[in-house]
């Protein structure tokens, strides 16, 4: 079955420092991937998507590409900042195999960036 | 982008009573929705779907009875955790997605309490 295997932390970095945190996926079908972000008493909101393969979704600083021949689809950031401290969940959604909209998560990685 | 609210964001109960999460779409109409549960160290995992004027769909392993879910308009979705017991403590998380569009949006979650 579908499932997203992705980077446990939790990740402390300085401010400026590079961000990477890794996602592989297994996918019966042609998955959407994601990035979803979650503030501290927040719900999630989506960071990022890509929708088929070598696409790269960004938004706000980040990037991540779909990468079908490595099942991947890593999060970057060249430098990030204090308000970036999050949970980020890296997910899919087959829409085309029998699961529909359902959406696969990752374990989640906290991030904590410090001054 | 489109808003999912739900509420309560937080609750404590007594073990042996029940607890109403509700799940709504504030500015679209959701033909489907589903709930999610997170465990400590653990990613959001699919607990049933949500379906306008029908029955919901439970995933395997997943009490029906015990988690009763009514959607009962395309703007509202509700969960009932039934005589509630510690080990049902957890993040619980609503999603709906309108129409066929891929992009989920989240509720702000629910962490319930069971003592």
């Amino acid at each position: 079955g579908d499932s997203v295997t992705q980077m446990e932390g939790p990740v402390t970095l300085s401010e400026e420092a590079f961000l990477t945190i890794n996602c592989t996926y297994t996918a019966t079908g042609y998955p959407s991937l994601f990035w979803y972000v979650q503030y501290p008493g927040e719900g999630l909101q989506l960071l990022l998507k890509a929708t088929k393969a070598d696409d790269k979704g960004s938004n706000k600083g980040f990037e991540a590409t779909y990468r079908k021949e490595t099942t991947s689809f890593h999060l970057e950031k060249g430098s990030v900042q204090v308000s970036d401290s999050a949970v980020y969940f890296c997910a899919l959604s087959d829409q085309f195999g029998n699961t529909g909209n359902q959406f696969y998560f990752g374990t989640g990685t906290s991030l904590t960036v410090i001054p | 982008g489109a808003v999912v609210s739900q509420h309560p964001s937080r609750v404590i109960c007594k073990s042996g009573t029940s607890v109403k999460i509700e799940c709504r779409s504030l500015d679209f109409q959701a033909t489907t929705m589903f709930w999610y549960r997170q465990f400590p160290k653990k990613s959001l995992m699919l607990m049933a779907t949500s379906n306008e004027g029908s029955k919901a769909t439970y995933e395997q392993g997943v009490e029906k009875d015990k988690f009763l879910i009514n959607h009962a308009s395309l703007t509202l979705s509700t969960l009932t955790v039934t005589s509630a017991h510690p080990e049902d403590s957890s993040f619980y998380i609503c999603s709906a997605n309108q129409g066929a569009r891929t992009e989920a949006f989240f509720g702000q979650g629910t962490r319930l309490t069971v003592v």
